[in-house]
């Protein structure tokens, strides 16, 4: 059963902001929201996390709506680079049998000069 | 730190020979993770570990695919025999507890001719 909805592409200039949405209305309270990207021919890579509060670090900006129901990943100035396949995964962070990351299909960004 | 290492980067094996996948996961990190790559199923996870046990292996796809980690530093996914199906990228991955992000290696592609 998928826990997140996202549209399969989308693309921006480069240069310009990146707003990937993901849906996950069926979101527990104890669920974090993670995303990881995939650049072509490469192992996952993690992004950013976070619960309800909005979260920023030196990749991203993961904006957490209140209800908590959907999301948005935000790449401030994308980049040639930044080209890669975006999933957003919902996930319990505890230890035990219910750690494990499932991913989707995700969103293929595709960044143009 | 080198991050997950895996070997080899690429294997290509006749059909019925046995293939072993290594990995060595980030020192310090508790648990790992075998994931396989295919363009028609997506990520797949197959098993993971939580310090050195296995936890979960409801992902390996049949008896023919077995992992071990005898160790925290070095663990191996088997195939006997492969078939060409098994072709993939199989991905490697380690973290320091459910909350924090996963860090994936580089992968191994296997083609099975």
């Amino acid at each position: 059963d998928a826990k997140t909805t996202q549209p399969p592409s989308m693309d921006c200039a480069e240069g310009r902001a990146a707003n990937l949405p993901c849906n996950h209305s069926t979101i527990s309270g104890n669920e974090y929201v993670y995303w990881y990207r995939q650049i072509h021919s490469q192992g996952p890579q993690y992004i950013i996390h976070g619960l309800k509060n909005n979260e920023t670090n030196e990749m991203a900006s993961l904006i957490i709506t209140e209800d908590r129901k959907s999301s948005t990943l935000i790449l401030p100035h994308a980049t040639l680079r930044d080209t890669a396949v975006y999933y957003c995964i919902v996930r319990v962070a505890f230890t035990g049998a219910n750690s494990k990351l499932t991913f989707g299909k995700g969103i293929t960004l595709s960044v143009r000069p | 730190d080198a991050g997950v290492i895996q070997s080899p980067r690429h294997e290509v094996t006749e059909m019925g020979q046995e293939v072993t996948l290594r990995c060595k996961p980030i020192s310090g990190h508790n648990s790992l993770f075998w994931y396989r790559q295919t363009m028609m199923r997506g990520l797949e996870l197959l098993i993971y570990f939580n310090n050195n046990v296995p936890i979960d292996d409801s992902g390996m796809p049949e008896d023919r695919f077995s992992a071990k980690m005898p160790n925290a530093s070095f663990s191996t996914l088997k195939i006997q025999p492969s078939e060409p199906r098994d072709s993939a990228v199989y991905f490697c991955a380690s973290s320091s507890g459910a909350y924090y992000g996963y860090t994936f290696g580089s992968g191994t592609r296997l083609t099975v001719v």
